[in-house]
């Protein structure tokens, strides 16, 4: 059973970075057929896709265009976890962050889904 | 990116009432479209894969149909713990993409 522990601040300060971790339990992080990702949710933005990390043969990201320019995601093999780090944040960035394991994921005509979510995190962004 | 509709936004129903969802994407996407259920507090639970293949461990009652643009969620016999929020996604191309979610209250 797969199972994914998220840590990190629920408070930053504007124009700081928002930092989580995502723990990994029951898979690799260099797995060669999921992909690790970071989705928020507000009322405003809904679920939104953030970003994702993944290995094939050498490690991948892919982010969305209104985050590319701020977000960096990296996968840590030692402790089997990934982070996403989102800089310069705005009261706008203030959602429940949530990562999640897309399996079957950035493979050519196979449908992926996003099977394991971890517990979540309000992250406000707040002075 | 792939715009994804769902209607209504919320519905009223009762133990036992037939339920149908319904998502429409802004392209086809042939049948790389997912349902997920949230309930309060929690984070969104995988139920359907491929518009109509059920995830292992969720009951029979709910099915999903469609292909192209239009899909559709089912529970066929609404129990108390469907009262949730769901969400299509589409697996179609990147970025993933959710609908804006269809709250089922109880009526």
């Amino acid at each position: 059973q797969v199972q994914l522990q998220q840590s990190g601040p629920g408070l930053v300060k504007p124009s700081q970075t928002l930092s989580l971790t995502c723990a990994i339990s029951g898979d690799s992080v260099s797995s060669n057929s999921a992909a690790w990702n970071w989705i928020r949710q507000s009322p405003s933005r809904g679920l939104e896709w953030l970003g994702r990390t993944y290995f094939r043969s050498k490690w991948y990201n892919d982010f969305a265009v209104s985050v590319k320019s701020r977000i960096t995601i990296n996968p840590d093999t030692s402790k089997n976890q990934f982070s996403l780090q989102l800089n310069s944040v705005t009261p706008e960035d203030t959602a429940v962050y949530y990562c999640a394991r897309c399996n079957r994921c950035v493979a050519q005509g196979i449908i992926s889904f996003f099977d394991y979510w971890g517990q979540g995190t309000l992250v406000t962004v707040s002075s | 990116d792939i715009q994804m509709t769902q209607s209504p936004s919320s519905l009223s129903a009762s133990v036992g009432d037939r339920v149908t969802i319904t998502c429409r994407a802004s392209q086809s996407i042939s049948n790389y479209l997912n349902w997920y259920q949230q309930r309060p507090g929690k984070a969104p639970r995988f139920l359907i894969y491929a518009a109509s293949s059920l995830q292992s461990g969720v009951p029979s009652r709910f099915s999903g149909s469609g292909s192209g643009t239009d899909f559709t969620l089912t529970i066929s016999s609404l129990q108390p713990e469907d009262f949730a929020t769901y969400y299509c996604q589409q697996s179609y191309s990147t970025p993933p993409t959710f609908g804006q979610g269809t709250k089922v209250e109880i009526k």
